[in-house]
């Protein structure tokens, strides 16, 4: 059974330019989450979402990013412009409504983002 | 404002001892505790849970102890592995939030052969 799939594993893209993360969840699950690890910050939940709708979007830094969930089986995040203080790992995680433990999350490999 | 703090950044073991990676939080409203393990290149990975309402928790070599009191939970391998070298991160969850995780920084632990 597939994990998450995330994609690009790997991006260098210069200041200024959209950037686009993409993410296809666990089949069946529906709750998404992205996530953004830093060494200054750790892990950080940026948004999530349950059956394709936003539901926190708290920990989104500012208005140059956005994400979305046209479908069950896809999401992206986007930063538009991007700058150099968001490198960082992207990783996007699913998880199925109704088990307690956090024992059902399941991340996916991130993916690497580094802006010059 | 680091509400789940791994104020160790790394930890240096050998094998076949003990590891004990410990996490403090600020937040009186968590009532639920994990530990993910993260290798490089790999997404964090669920190790072991433990409840508000418990002090500890075992599954084979690895424990999780919880002190409310102090706000203070630390993990135990033991025996530790080469294995086991990998960053560790400490997470939370708020009550009545069922899905949302704060988490640690992490502390890199190695296993020295």
């Amino acid at each position: 059974d597939a994990g998450v799939i995330q994609s690009p594993r790997h991006e260098v893209t210069e200041m200024g330019q959209e950037v686009t993360l993409r993410c296809k969840p666990i089949s069946g699950h529906d709750y998404l989450f992205w996530y953004r690890q830093t060494m200054m910050r750790g892990l950080e939940l940026l948004i999530y979402f349950n059956n394709n709708v936003p539901i926190d979007d708290s920990g989104m830094p500012e208005d140059r990013f956005s994400a979305k969930m046209p479908n069950a089986s896809f999401s992206t995040l986007k930063i538009q412009p991007s700058e150099p203080r968001d490198s960082a790992v992207y990783f996007c995680a699913s998880r199925v409504q109704g088990a307690i433990s956090g024992n059902t999350i399941y991340f996916g490999e991130g993916s690497w983002l580094t802006v010059v | 404002d680091q509400q789940v703090k791994q104020n160790s950044p790394s930890l240096s073991v050998q094998e076949g001892r003990i590891s004990i990676l410990n996490c403090d939080y600020t937040n009186s409203m968590f009532d639920y505790f994990l530990w993910y393990k993260k290798y490089p290149a790999e997404g964090p990975t669920f190790l072991i849970s433990i409840s508000s309402i418990k002090d500890k928790n075992e599954d084979g070599r690895f424990t999780v102890l919880l002190n409310k009191s102090a706000k203070h939970l630390s993990l135990h391998i033991v025996p530790s592995q080469p294995g086991d070298s990998a960053v560790y991160f400490c997470a939370a969850k708020l009550a009545g939030s069922n899905y949302k995780l704060t988490f640690g920084k992490g502390t890199l632990l190695t296993v020295n052969p």
